[in-house]
């Protein structure tokens, strides 16, 4: 079965400062990886996603994530935070031979602090 | 940039109504997906769409749920009878393609409260 891990439920940073919020992940075949963020009162936004090829990827508002098969990681990385990145972040896992179904962590809410 | 919407944003119900949630999804995008998160808890797949079929479901998604595109803009999650745990928020997301590395894009959600 497919899983996913966030094993901080919170993570607090100074503005400024880089930012890592961690993902490990557990999944039979090639894993597809993403990360969401969700705003109060909004959806889900896409940030970023594996697929294949290079380890760094990077997405939207600076963000990135560095993939790590031999540790089964995805941690979600930015070198300065902002205080607009205050948010929940979502990692996401989908599996070859899982269908089109996401399974999601838990979630890790960001608090960056002025 | 294009983005999937919902309606409504918020719904009280009394337990055992029928609720139909609704979404607009991104307009060249074929599979249409629901997906729901009670409050503290994981996002949680429900179920996905193509060509006016379900394509995948999970256990969750009991005879109580139905799905539908009833036009060529709207995809609907039916409740037909209520309970006090389908209290949650409903997300509806949308992609072009099916591939497991496709992006879906979320819409803002409907938070439904069953009294």
């Amino acid at each position: 079965a497919q899983s996913v891990a966030q094993p901080e439920d919170q993570v607090n940073v100074a503005e400024g400062n880089p930012l890592t919020v961690k993902c490990t992940y557990s999944v039979s075949g090639n894993p597809y990886l993403f990360w969401y963020v969700q705003y109060p009162n909004r959806g889900l936004q896409f940030l970023l996603k594996y697929i294949t090829g290079d380890n760094l990827v990077k997405g939207s508002y600076g963000f990135e994530a560095e993939f790590n098969k031999s540790q089964t990681s995805f941690h979600l990385k930015k070198p300065s935070a902002l205080v607009s990145d205050s948010a929940l972040y979502f990692c996401a896992v989908r599996g070859d031979n899982y269908g089109q179904n996401f399974v999601f962590g838990p979630g890790t809410r960001l608090s960056v602090l002025p | 940039e294009p983005e999937v919407t919902q309606t409504p944003s918020h719904q009280v119900t009394q337990m055992g109504q029928e609720v139909i949630l609704r979404c607009v999804p991104i307009s060249n995008h074929l599979y249409f997906y629901w997906y729901r998160q009670i409050l503290g808890q994981k996002v949680e797949f429900l179920v996905s769409f193509y060509n006016n079929e379900i394509s995948e479901k999970s256990e969750i998604f009991d005879d109580q749920f139905s799905v539908e595109r009833p036009d060529g803009s709207n995809f609907t999650l039916k409740i037909r009878s209520t309970k006090l745990e389908d209290s949650a928020m409903y997300f509806c997301a949308s992609s072009e393609e099916r591939e497991v590395w496709e992006t879906q894009y979320f819409g803002p959600g409907t938070r439904l409260l069953v009294l």
